[in-house]
């Protein structure tokens, strides 16, 4: 069975520096995508950077890259310069597909504090 | 282009009360996915649909059954409700897999908070 797993419950980073949250996935279904979504304490979830399984180079979107290490069946999300308004919870997600269906698992998340 | 929406935005429910979430969106998706979310958790998928008038189960179908009777409406209903039911409800949309269309993340709605007394 498909399992993502995020083994950070809380991170602290300061204003203006880099942060990694870490996510690890497992699969047997050589096509598969990973998703990065922020959720604010309003509740929404936002979408942040998308890597499929045969892109050669890691995504960046703005701020945020994807370090992806398929050989380690990693998919950290790096938050360069981070700011006050990163504050939220980070959940990392595969898309699941097989003979019509497409399914995203998500992790448990990562609770990320930004302070001052 | 309103995205995903999601009504009604909180509701309580006594136990054994009946409900239906209706989620809309207006961007021409095939797919429509109903998760739930708990403290502590992350989402978890209930039923999905892969096109109008179909469904399917999810991870944790039991005591809800959905339905898409037209392409931009998904509907979740919950003929008994429980107190395990307590949760925050998403629903989300996307287009058809991995390879199809021009961006492949689901796209969610603002969440429904349903509270089971």
């Amino acid at each position: 069975a498909q399992k993502i797993t995020q083994t950070q419950p809380g991170m602290f980073v300061q204003e203006k520096e880099a942060v990694t949250l870490d996510c690890t996935y497992d699969t047997s279904d050589p096509s598969y995508g990973l998703f990065w979504y922020k959720q604010p304490s309003s509740g929404e979830m936002i979408f942040l950077i998308y890597q499929g399984s045969y892109d050669q180079q890691n995504a960046t979107e703005g701020r945020y890259s994807l370090n992806f290490q398929k050989a380690r069946k990693s998919a950290n999300l790096v938050i360069s310069a981070s700011q006050l308004g990163d504050s939220a919870m980070y959940f990392c997600a595969m898309r699941e597909r097989s003979y019509n269906t497409d399914k995203l698992i998500f992790g448990t998340g990562t609770r990320l504090q930004v302070f001052p | 282009n309103a995205g995903v929406t999601q009504t009604p935005k909180f509701r309580v429910l006594k136990t054994g009360q009946s409900m239906t979430l209706l989620c809309a969106q207006d961007m021409n998706h095939e797919y429509m996915y109903w998760y739930r979310q708990d403290p502590g958790m992350g989402l978890r998928l209930i039923h999905y649909s892969v096109g109008e008038g179909t469904t399917a189960k999810g991870e944790v179908p039991d005591g809800y059954n959905v339905s898409r009777l037209k392409k931009q409406n998904f509907l979740l209903g919950l003929e008994s409700a429980a107190p395990s039911q307590t949760s925050v409800y998403f629903c989300a949309s996307s287009y058809r897999g991995l390879a199809g269309g021009p961006r492949p993340e689901q796209y969610f709605g603002p969440g429904t908070r349903l509270t089971v007394t």
